[in-house]
């Protein structure tokens, strides 16, 4: 069984710009979290997605947006990119929710 | 809040030591998950082992085993045998099994295993 995937791996994008990042989930499964990591803040929590419906939403910015398709797979959209954004952004899959997640291999966002 | 704190930033074992890496987490639930992630060089997080927190019975996955004191809230993995390719960063992490299910992670110890 294929697992998490992420796309793209690494981007760079300029201050201001705009960014979506995806992510496919194990097939089956139909909840989708995202994560951000950095140096300095660790590990946060960004939001979860089951069934098309925001379920969970961590205490980041309203730039910050996410959505989910029918096909369980997520798209991540960060706009007016601040310096601050620069992470690695992780999306994991479960089948109904936190307990039992996989990991995807994150795609690295630089911004410049 | 939640708060999850791992107090030990690095930690070192010799390839068939034993080595325990610390967390300690906070919270006001009852009834939460708690889990060890490993995260190698290639940034895939890995999840090691988890226990829930109605079990009394401390979770064990072949090398890797928990000392899960609940009322100390306090959740310790121990790694047995220690291999080459257990270096990595580790990160302990909680979630509550109510409405707001969410990982919180501590800041992680770097474990490295020395031949």
């Amino acid at each position: 069984k294929a697992g998490v995937t992420q796309t793209p791996r690494y981007l760079i994008k300029t201050r201001g710009q705009q960014v979506t990042l995806s992510c496919s989930p194990i097939s089956g499964h139909r909840s989708v979290s995202w994560y951000q990591q950095t140096p300095g803040q660790g590990l946060q929590f960004l939001f979860e997605y089951f069934s098309e419906t925001q379920r969970n939403k961590g205490n980041f910015p309203g730039r910050f947006s996410g959505r989910q398709f029918s096909n369980s797979r997520s798209e991540m959209n960060v706009s007016t990119l601040e310096l601050g954004d620069s992470a690695l952004y992780l999306c994991a899959s479960s089948l109904s929710g936190i307990f039992e997640q996989y990991f995807g291999p994150g795609t690295r966002l630089t911004v410049t | 809040a939640q708060t999850v704190t791992q107090s030990q930033p690095e930690m070192s074992v010799q390839e068939a030591e034993t080595v325990t890496l610390s967390c300690t987490y906070d919270t006001s639930e009852s009834d939460y998950y708690l889990f060890w992630y490993k995260q190698p060089p290639s940034r895939q997080m890995i999840l090691v082992i988890r226990q829930e927190a109605y079990k009394q019975q401390n979770a064990t996955e072949n090398r890797f085993s928990v000392n899960f004191q609940k009322a100390a809230k306090s959740f310790s993995l121990k790694i047995s045998d220690s291999q080459l390719g257990d270096a990595a960063m580790y990160f302990c992490a909680y979630t509550s099994s109510g409405s707001a299910r969410q990982l919180t992670f501590g800041s992680g110890t770097q474990l490295t295993v020395l031949p």
